[in-house]
């Protein structure tokens, strides 16, 4: 079955505790990207990736890291999280053309920092 | 600069009504324009999207958008409400072919009353 998966779906954690959260597509798709929704805001775009080791920021890079060493998967790093990261982040994978493509979500992540 | 406002945070329906969601964008080129759905803990789901060949356009689920440049709008649009369509709904507009510049509104979440 075509999915993005991401790990873990909720995590609570402490301000400055150091964590990753995994995203992993199986589609083969070159386009990955990270989003974070905050209510009355929508999806605001943090990182994406155009191919393996290709990576630039979005609207809201702060505070967040990314690396794309393979295809299939792009985890979104926060090195020191901050309870203004408190969110809920979602992950995306697409082939590369808006016009032609279509963009597939993941389930999504609940972060909460304490 | 491209930007995409939705009128109305929140629309009640009853079942068996229109359904009406407003969205309104700036660009100042062609855009690509689309309409998600996101369903209680879930990811996005791609409703349809226009990318410059008809102006109306029918997507899944019954929902279709129209684009008024004249208007620099693309309502979304369901003759009848069903409660399955309870859910909030994402209009997003990128300026570019690109994954990476996509844009989202704020969302409207949308009741479906018996």
């Amino acid at each position: 079955e075509a999915q993005v998966t991401q790990n873990p779906r909720y995590l609570i954690t402490v301000t400055g505790k150091k964590l990753t959260v995994t995203c992993s597509q199986n589609m083969n798709h070159e386009y990955m990207s990270w989003y974070r929704q905050d209510p009355g805001l929508g999806l605001r775009q943090i990182y994406y990736s155009m191919n393996v080791e290709v990576t630039d920021k979005g609207d809201v890079p702060e505070g967040y890291k990314v690396s794309r060493k393979e295809k299939r998967n792009f985890p979104l790093i926060l090195e020191s999280p901050s309870p203004n990261q408190t969110s809920l982040y979602f992950c995306a994978s697409s082939l590369i053309a808006v016009s032609t493509d279509t963009q597939y979500f993941g389930p999504g992540t609940r972060l909460t920092v304490l | 600069a491209q930007s995409v406002t939705q009128l109305g945070s929140h629309v009640s329906v009853s079942e068996g009504a229109l359904v009406l969601l407003r969205c309104n964008y700036s660009s100042s080129v062609p855009p690509y324009l689309f309409w998600y759905v996101q369903y209680p803990n879930q990811g996005l789901q791609l409703l349809l999207k226009y990318t410059s060949a008809a102006t109306l356009v029918k997507g899944i689920n019954g929902f279709e958008a129209e684009f008024k440049k004249s208007e620099t709008s693309f309502h979304l649009t369901k003759p009848s409400a069903h409660m399955s369509d309870a859910a909030e709904y994402f209009c997003a507009v990128s300026e570019s072919d690109s994954w990476g510049k996509l844009q989202f509104g704020a969302g409207t979440q949308v009741v479906v009353t018996p």
